[in-house]
């Protein structure tokens, strides 16, 4: 099991500039979510999907788009980057939407210019 | 809304000692989970812990355990025979029946382990 894997790692992006920061999970798990974390603060949830095709959004869902076409793979898109969204991302998933811990991805850090 | 409270910063422990973090949550729901996730400067986010709240039991997992007081909304950790590999921020989280398995996460605790 590879568990919930994050691609890339790293990225810098200039202003204006869009792309597709990938997540993909080999648990057959039916929820995932992303979450950005900022200095000082604990995590935020962005985006999330409890199946495939079904997705909403959370706290912080201005700037980024999702998709969910099947169970394993959750993309996060940044239309247009800004400088308010350098952070650190994470993709979780788990088994339902209740009761089971979120397993989460290494995280990709973004930096915005 | 359930909100998530750390209020420490900042804490440190020697080596083989015990240390304990606090956390404090706000909600109107009777039917929860509550959970403390170890992020070490490789940046992964690491369960620790898992508490149900309709548990009275106190969760335990090797040297961690919590206590949960459920009337004070309290949820602290302690950690035992502290080892320098527990160095890293501890954030407490809360998911609840109604969140549509949203994580609230408090701003995290960080832990420094002196040798």
């Amino acid at each position: 099991n590879a568990g919930v894997t994050q691609t890339p790692k790293f990225q810098v992006l200039k202003t204006g500039q869009s792309m597709t920061l990938q997540c993909a999970q080999d648990m057959n798990h039916e929820y995932m979510s992303w979450y950005r974390q900022d200095p000082g603060m604990g995590l935020r949830l962005i985006h999330y999907s409890v199946g495939a095709g079904i997705t909403d959004q959370g706290e912080v869902p201005n700037g980024y788009n999702v998709s969910r076409s099947t169970t394993e793979d959750f993309p996060l898109r940044l239309l247009s980057a800004a400088p308010s969204q350098t952070s650190v991302y994470f993709c979780a998933s788990s088994y339902d939407d209740v009761s089971y811990e979120q397993y989460f991805g290494p995280g990709t850090r973004l930096t915005v210019t | 809304a359930q909100t998530v409270t750390q209020s420490q910063p900042e804490m440190s422990v020697q080596e083989a000692e015990t240390v304990t973090l606090s956390c404090t949550y706000d909600t109107s729901e009777s039917d929860y989970y509550l959970f403390w996730y170890k992020q070490p400067p490789s940046r992964q986010m690491i369960l620790v812990i898992r508490q149900e709240a309709y548990k009275q039991q106190n969760a335990t997992e090797n040297r961690f355990s919590v206590n949960f007081q459920k009337a004070a909304k309290s949820f602290s950790l302690k950690i035992s025979d502290s080892q320098l590999g527990d160095a890293a921020m501890y954030f407490c989280a809360y998911r609840g029946s109604s969140n549509t398995g949203k994580l609230i996460f408090g701003q995290g605790t960080t832990l420094q382990v002196k040798p």
